[in-house]
């Protein structure tokens, strides 16, 4: 059974990068894209990004300025950067690949 | 970027009744349209893929059909645990892109 567990700093400054971490358990890292998605308070999902094991990224045009999405297949992870975030970019970060998802983090941008 | 279009956006519905879901999109997506649930407080959980193939594990009451452009989520018999939020995505171009969502509340 696949498991994803993400981390990383849930309050942010505006202007400052938003960095997450999302690790996967079991099954086969290198067999699926795996995905950021996002879902601001209250609000439906927008998919952010997502990264093949050999590196291979694809970006939301809406967030390709600001985002990175890299991976770490030595330790079965990859993670997001955002940078320069704003109260915009306030919302529950997801990891996932279609049928598992991390159990997200909510990051907030606040002065 | 396809736009997914779902409605209705809200639906008030009774344990027993059978519920309908429908996702529209801006253009065709050759049937690579998936269904999510999410409950408040939890990620989301995939229920269908490819427009009809039930994940392994979904209780057969949720089905999906549909193809082109137009597609639906139906629930048989609604049960306590079915109220949510269901979303559609498609996953056929780049950016990936979900419907607005649908929220199934008890009547």
């Amino acid at each position: 059974q696949v498991q994803l567990q993400q981390w990383g700093a849930g309050l942010l400054k505006p202007s400052e990068t938003l960095s997450l971490t999302c690790a996967v358990y079991g099954g086969s890292f290198s067999a699926y894209s795996w995905s950021w998605i996002r879902q601001p308070p209250g609000k439906g999902l927008e998919w952010i990004g997502e990264i093949n094991h050999s590196g291979s990224t694809n970006y939301n045009p809406s967030l390709k300025s600001r985002v990175t999405i890299s991976v770490d297949t030595s330790n079965n992870q990859f993670s997001l950067k955002l940078s320069s975030v704003t109260a915009a970019d306030t919302a529950v970060y997801y990891c996932a690949e279609a049928r598992y998802w991390g159990q997200g983090t909510l990051v907030t941008v606040s002065s | 970027d396809i736009q997914m279009t779902q409605s209705p956006s809200s639906l008030s519905a009774s344990v027993g009744d059978r519920v309908t879901i429908t996702c529209r999109a801006s253009q065709g997506i050759n049937n690579y349209l998936a269904w999510f649930q999410q409950k408040p407080g939890k990620a989301p959980k995939s229920l269908i893929y490819s427009a009809s193939s039930l994940q392994s594990g979904v209780p057969s009451k949720f089905s999906g059909s549909g193809s082109g452009t137009d597609f639906t989520l139906t629930i048989s018999s609604l049960q306590p645990e079915d109220f949510a939020t269901y979303y559609c995505q498609q996953y056929n171009s780049y950016p990936l892109t979900f419907g607005g969502g649908t929220k199934v509340e008890i009547k």
